[in-house]
């Protein structure tokens, strides 16, 4: 079945520094992507999205591109503030059923000052 | 805005004992889903629903019930908690299916003992 799979955290950086985590997907077809960020004590709230290959989603300072030769989803940031500090969740919907949406297992992400 | 509600934040339940998590949305939205999150597994889809009166399996149902009698309800029954039922359960709606963009409950620690 389809599937995400994200790099492994925690991810430690130092504010204003670069970010990248990894997302690389196994899927049928071309699915839509998302990546979702979880606050510490709160619910997941959703980042960006992209729905077709090469598009790129954007939002409050983070991007990710739907590479569809390299599978690939990496979110990135230019620089972090402490205020990033949270888990953050690479996701797809499946075609074979576009009511579920699969997550893969988060990547936490510290920011120290 | 309420958005997604969930009661009861915290549970601790003994092995055999029954409850009901509740979820309620005041969006509208006809879209309803459970997810259960545990250390190292990111989230996984217990059981959705695409409107009042329709409920469908998702990735792990067994040990849970549900129903959706109205649009803005959508509880989480375990009939027999075990153990392996410890978890943070969440609660998400959208404005319809297949759209991947879920708007989140705050989420309920459930322990099994």
């Amino acid at each position: 079945g389809d599937s995400v799979t994200q790099m492994e955290g925690p991810v430690t950086l130092s504010e204003e520094a670069f970010l990248t985590i990894n997302c690389t997907y196994t899927a049928t077809g071309y699915p839509s992507l998302f990546w979702y960020v979880q606050y510490p004590g709160e619910g997941l709230q959703l980042l960006l999205k992209a729905t077709k290959a090469d598009d790129k989603g954007s939002n409050k300072g983070f991007e990710a591109t739907y590479r569809k030769e390299t599978t690939s989803f990496h979110l990135e940031k230019g620089s972090v503030q402490v205020s990033d500090s949270a888990v953050y969740f690479c996701a797809l919907i499946p075609l074979y059923n576009t009511d579920k949406l699969i997550f893969g297992t988060g990547t936490r992400l510290q920011v120290f000052p | 805005n309420a958005g997604v509600t969930q009661t009861p934040k915290f549970q601790v339940l003994k092995t055999g004992q029954s409850m009901t998590l509740q979820c309620a949305q005041d969006m509208n939205h006809e879209y309803m889903s459970w997810y259960r999150q545990d250390p190292g597994m990111g989230l996984r889809l217990i059981h959705y629903s695409v409107g009042a009166g329709i409920t469908d399996q998702g990735e792990v149902p067994n040990g849970y019930n549900v129903s959706r009698s109205t649009t803005e309800d959508f509880p989480l029954r375990l009939l027999s908690a075990a153990p392996s039922q410890t978890s943070v359960y969440f609660c998400a709606s959208s404005s319809q299916g297949g759209t991947g963009e879920l708007f989140f409950g705050e989420g309920s620690r459930l322990t099994v003992l």
